[in-house]
């Protein structure tokens, strides 16, 4: 079975630009999470997906939104980027969210310049 | 609110030396505690979980305890080898409302060496 995708694996934006950012899940995973992870701030929840619907939201400005389709892929989008944005964004997968166990891509590694 | 809190590293032991990661949480309810490794360049692996109180969580040699009691999830492993080496996270998600969420610690470097 295939694991879980992101694509592109490496970007580079300047500040003000805006990126989007793709996940594709394990076939039949209906839940899809995304996380950005920094030095100094760790691993930090940005938000959840299920069943198309946004279902869990952490504490990140309206810059950062994402969405989901019917095949479960998602994908996040950061508007007006800011340096502080540099980060490696992973996406994680689960079959239902709620505890189930989350299989995590190999992450997006953005640089803002 | 709630957090995990984990030692600060890194930690560098000598190949075959006994691993302790301390991971604490702070929670409402019952959590689920979970334990991640990440090798570098990678994303996150599940290393182990736990879904209840004094439930232990075992893979690879690797074990944790769910002490409801001292709210503790300590990493262990018996005799670490260099191919250990890499970035542990504890983390929870709660029991209902917050679905998929992962709240995790700051990470623990472990180093190895032969």
């Amino acid at each position: 079975k295939a694991g879980v995708t992101q694509t592109p694996r490496y970007l580079i934006k300047t500040r003000g630009q805006q990126v989007t950012l793709s996940c594709s899940p394990i076939s039949g995973h209906r839940s899809v999470s995304w996380y950005q992870q920094t030095p100094g701030q760790g691993l930090q929840f940005l938000f959840e997906y299920f069943s198309e619907t946004q279902r869990n939201k952490g504490n990140f400005p309206g810059r950062f939104s994402g969405r989901q389709f019917s095949n479960s892929r998602s994908e996040m989008n950061v508007s007006t980027l800011e340096l502080g944005d540099s980060a490696l964004y992973l996406c994680a997968s689960s079959l239902a969210g709620r505890g189930n166990e989350q299989f995590f891509g190999p992450g997006t590694r953005l640089t803002v310049l | 609110g709630d957090s995990v809190t984990q030692m600060e590293g890194p930690v560098t032991l000598s190949e075959e030396a006994f691993l302790t990661i301390n991971c604490t949480y702070t929670a409402t309810g019952y959590p689920s505690l979970f334990w991640y490794v990440q090798y570098p360049g990678e994303g996150l692996q599940l290393l182990l979980k736990a879904t209840k109180a004094d439930d232990k969580g075992s893979n690879k040699g690797f074990e944790a305890t769910y002490r409801k009691e001292t709210t503790s999830f300590h990493l262990e492993k018996g005799s670490v080898q260099v191919s250990d080496s890499a970035v542990y996270f504890c983390a929870l998600t709660l029991p209902s409302g917050n679905t998929g969420k992962l709240i995790f610690g700051q990470g623990t470097t472990l180093q190895v060496k032969p």
